[in-house]
C-alpha cells in the first residue's frame, strides 16, 4: 500500500542521546516535512524539504537536523535529546506545494526523553 | 508569520450539525486547509479553499472570508466516528503550513 512510514513507533530515550527518525515515501512527492505536535500547541514545522537535495528550517528547528539525499527518504536527526523534545513526531509528504496539493501524513514516532 | 485562533473543545449530538470557526492573521495568505485528526492517529485531509466562499463535499463543508480572515468548518449530520480533533492550516506565501491547536468534537449519542 502507497503511503508514509516512519520508525520506529515509539522510543524512550535518555537525555544526551543521539537519535534518528526515519521517515520514507513511496508516492514519489517531491516535498517532505517534519512536524511535532504537542497538547495545546498544535503542529509545528521543524524542517522542510521541497526536492531532493534541498532543506529548510521551519518554525522550530532547534535541536533538529535534516537531509534529503534522495526523493523517498526524509530522516530527522536529534543530536542530543533534550526532555523538552519530547513529543509526536509527524512526517508528511505533498506532490508539490502550491494549489490545491495537500500534504499527507505518516503516523507519528512517540518519543519520550527522560 | 501566522496566527491561527479555534475553539479548543466542542460537544454535539449524533444527527445534529456543528460548525468550527477558525480565524487567523497572515503575512501572506496562500490557502486554508482543515484537517481531521483521531485520536493517535495522523491527521488527515478534509478541505482546502482558497477564494471565498463554501466548498463542499458530502456532510463535510468549509467556508473562507480572505478579508476576514475567517474560516469555518461545518459538520452536518453527526455521526460517532466523527469524534476526533478538527485541524485549521494556513499556508503563507513561501507554501509552508500553520497550524491551529485543533478543536476536539465530542458526538453523543
Amino acid at each position: 500500500i502507497a503511503g508514509i512510514t516512519q520508525a520506529p513507533t515509539s522510543q524512550i530515550l535518555a537525555a544526551g542521546r543521539r537519535m534518528t527518525l526515519r521517515c520514507t515515501q513511496d508516492m514519489r512527492h517531491n516535498a517532505m516535512y517534519w512536524y511535532r505536535q504537542d497538547l495545546g500547541l498544535g503542529l509545528r514545522l521543524i524542517h522542510y524539504s521541497n526536492t531532493a537535495g534541498t532543506t529548510g528550517k521551519g518554525e522550530v528547528p532547534d535541536g533538529y537536523s535534516v537531509s534529503r539525499a534522495n526523493t523517498d527518504d526524509f530522516p530527522l536527526t536529534l543530536a542530543s535529546a533534550v526532555p523538552s523534545q519530547t513529543s509526536v513526531y509527524f512526517c508528511a509528504s505533498s506532490p508539490g506545494f502550491g494549489g490545491g496539493e495537500t500534504q499527507y501524513f505518516g503516523p507519528g514516532t512517540r518519543l519520550l526523553v527522560l | 508569520g501566522q496566527n491561527i485562533d479555534q475553539p479548543t473543545e466542542m460537544t454535539a449530538t449524533e444527527g445534529a450539525i456543528v460548525q468550527i470557526n477558525c480565524t487567523y492573521q497572515t503575512s501572506g495568505f496562500n490557502g486554508l486547509f482543515w484537517y481531521q485528526q483521531h485520536a493517535g492517529e495522523a491527521p488527515t485531509f478534509l478541505s482546502y479553499n482558497v477564494l471565498d466562499g463554501l466548498e463542499e463535499k458530502g456532510r463535510f463543508s468549509s467556508f473562507l472570508s480572505r478579508s476576514k480572515g475567517y474560516s469555518y468548518l461545518l459538520l452536518k449530520e453527526l455521526q460517532m466516528k466523527d469524534s476526533a480533533s478538527y485541524l485549521c492550516a494556513v499556508r503563507d506565501r513561501d507554501y509552508k503550513l500553520s497550524f491551529g491547536a485543533g478543536t476536539t468534537v465530542t458526538v453523543r449519542a
